[in-house]
Order: structure tokens, then sequence, then C-alpha cells
């Protein structure tokens, strides 16, 4: 079974801060997709992330890929209110070779004032 | 730029009843999928469709079933409502396997 995780799934933090969001999973894929949801609304793509080593960056927002450790993390730096949101990562497959992404459980970030 | 659209939005349903919830992009997709989302869980994968003609089962297909109408077009039926299928259901269209996917807006269903 295929499994993604993400850590922390709730984080509230102050604006100005700098925090780190932990994504492993258990395949050997090497491609691994970002999401921002805002509550009541759709999914909306941040970082597509498609090889080892691979670096994303936009804004205050950094995406990286190691693959050999199946590890993705999201940084933040200096977050501001507008951060606040549901983030997903998510992974190529399923787990029973179907087609389709398998995605984390979400991690909640609150940026308060 | 309408993207991926959904209908309809918002739904109730009385448990045994059927519907079909309907989804349409304009980007030239060949793949297109149902994921629903339940609270606290990320989005779990229904259906997919690859190519035109063809369809696929995804993670939790169990009470639904799905038709690839055209390029275009993906529709998912829930034949007999039951509680347990109270979600959001969110239909999305990717142009290649490892491109990013483009999500519609959701249709937050409730089953009574």
């Amino acid at each position: 079974e295929l499994k993604v995780e993400q850590n922390p799934l709730f984080l509230s933090m102050q604006e100005g801060k700098n925090y780190t969001i932990y994504c492993n999973y258990s395949t050997t894929s090497d491609r691994l997709y970002w999401y921002r949801q805002d509550p009541g609304k759709s999914l909306e793509s941040l970082f597509v992330l498609l090889s080892n080593g691979a670096v994303k960056q936009e804004g205050r927002l950094m995406a990286s890929l190691d693959t050999k450790a199946r590890l993705s993390t999201l940084h933040i730096t200096a977050a501001v209110h507008d951060l606040s949101a549901t983030y997903f990562c998510a992974v190529d497959g399923t787990g029973g070779g179907a087609d389709g992404l398998t995605f984390g459980k979400g991690t909640h970030l609150i940026i308060q004032p | 730029n309408a993207g991926v659209t959904q209908t309809p939005k918002f739904q109730v349903l009385k448990t045994g009843q059927s519907m079909t919830l309907q989804c349409a992009q304009d980007m030239n997709h060949n793949s297109m999928y149902w994921y629903r989302q339940d609270p606290g869980m990320g989005l779990r994968l229904i259906y997919y469709s690859a190519s035109e003609g063809t369809t696929d089962k995804g993670e939790v297909p169990n009470g639904y079933n799905v038709s690839r109408l055209n390029k275009r077009e993906f529709s998912l039926r829930l034949e007999s409502a039951a509680p347990s299928q109270t979600s959001v259901y969110f239909c999305a269209s990717t142009p290649t396997r490892d491109s990013r996917a483009f999500f519609g807006q959701g249709t937050r269903l409730t089953v009574v």
C-alpha cells in the first residue's frame, strides 16, 4: 500500500517566522507535487518536483525533493498571514498500479499576526 | 479560462437516491480523475480515465460508476447513495501523467 505522511498536521505560527513541512512517502516515485487549499475552495498547484534534488521556489515558499530518502520538504520563510491554508503533498500512483495521485492528509497552517 | 468545471456545487440526497456529478474541462487534457475529500484526510482517488473511452478504478471505487463521454467530459454516478458517501468530490485533469493536475471547484454532497 502506498502511503504519504505529512507532518505536522497542524501548525500555528507567527508572522515573520520560518518553518518546514515534511512529506514522507513509501513508493519509489520520483515525482512529487505540492498543493494549497483555502477553506471551502479547490486545490491550487504550487510545485511539481520531477527528479531527485529538485528545488523549486516561489515567493516565501520553497520545495525540495530527496528521492533516496523519499522525503520532500516545503519551507516557509518569513511567514505572512496570506499563507494561511492547508498544504498537501502528493505522489504519483495509488499503490495498485492505478494512475492518479496519493495525497497526504494535509498540513493545516495558521499564521497569526 | 474556465479550466475544469463541475456541476452541481452543492447537493443533498436522501439515502437510496441516485445522481450524476458532471465534470468538463476545456484544456484538451487526456487524463481525468474523480477524487473525494473527507475531513482530516487527503484526497482519495475514486476513478480515473487515461484517455477517451477508457476508465479504471482508483483506491475507493465501490458505490460509484463513471463515464468518459468524450475528451472533455467525465461524469461520476452514485446509483444508490449512502451516508458514507457524504463528502466533497473533486474532478481533475492533466495533459500528461507527470504534469500538475488542475482541479475543479468541487461538489459538496450530503446524503441524509
